[in-house]
């Protein structure tokens, strides 16, 4: 079946500008999560929905940065007044409950000049 | 709190070696999941294992295997006759109901580099 899915797979924005990166994840999972990876880093949780609870952001980085989630599937997530330092990989996992294992997308490069 | 700690950040090795990614978590519950998780130089994240806390039966899968021993809190992943497809960076994870709301803690990743 179709894994998780994200777009656009590269993003260059300027300083200031706000950008949105979707998530489309597997179908049947309540579970999704967003991540930031820098180079060469681990994984920095951002934030987390499941189901139609509201949604664990204690990871985002700051206010500049939120997400919803439609339908309980699709997933956007938004950075406003980009900074250079937003510049990384996003990704998405999706999985069946917030316990179990974690399916990936392929991130979302995101480049803020 | 949780916590997991991949003390090895590199390892290299030649074609064929074995090779043990190590893996140490902390945690109050006595109910909880281990993985693993591989991220190939192409960037896609993808899940290899999962482990109950109950189950300490090793795994074995083709070339790779896993060591789950309560003890020692360890939970060290295998790599027999490594190739250079192994390449890649390997985290380890661990989540629990009672702690961080379910969600997991990850290690900071061990890269392992297979050499020809």
């Amino acid at each position: 079946g179709a894994g998780v899915s994200q777009s656009p797979s590269n993003k260059v924005t300027e300083k200031g500008k706000d950008v949105e990166l979707r998530c489309d994840p597997i179908s049947g999972h309540t579970a999704l999560y967003w991540y930031r990876q820098s180079l060469g880093q681990g994984l920095e949780f951002l934030i987390y929905f499941q189901g139609n609870s509201a949604p664990d952001k204690s990871g985002l980085p700051s206010d500049r940065f939120s997400a919803e989630r439609t339908g309980g599937s699709v997933s956007t997530l938004t950075i406003q007044r980009t900074q250079q330092e937003d510049s990384a990989v996003y990704l998405c996992a999706s999985g069946v409950a917030v316990v179990y294992e974690q399916y990936f997308g392929p991130g979302t490069r995101l480049t803020v000049t | 709190a949780q916590k997991v700690t991949q003390a090895q950040t590199e390892i290299s090795v030649v074609e064929k070696e074995d090779v043990t990614l190590d893996c140490v978590y902390e945690t109050r519950d006595t109910t909880y999941y281990l993985f693993w998780y591989k991220q190939p130089p192409s960037g896609e994240l993808v899940f290899l294992i999962r482990r109950n806390s109950f189950d300490e039966q090793n795994e074995i899968s083709g070339r790779y295997s896993w060591n789950f021993q309560k003890s020692t809190s360890s939970f060290n992943f295998t790599i027999t006759a490594s190739q250079v497809v192994d390449s890649a960076v390997y985290f380890c994870a661990l989540s629990s109901f009672n702690t961080n709301a379910g969600k997991s803690t990850f290690g900071d990743g061990t890269t392992l580099t297979v050499k020809p």
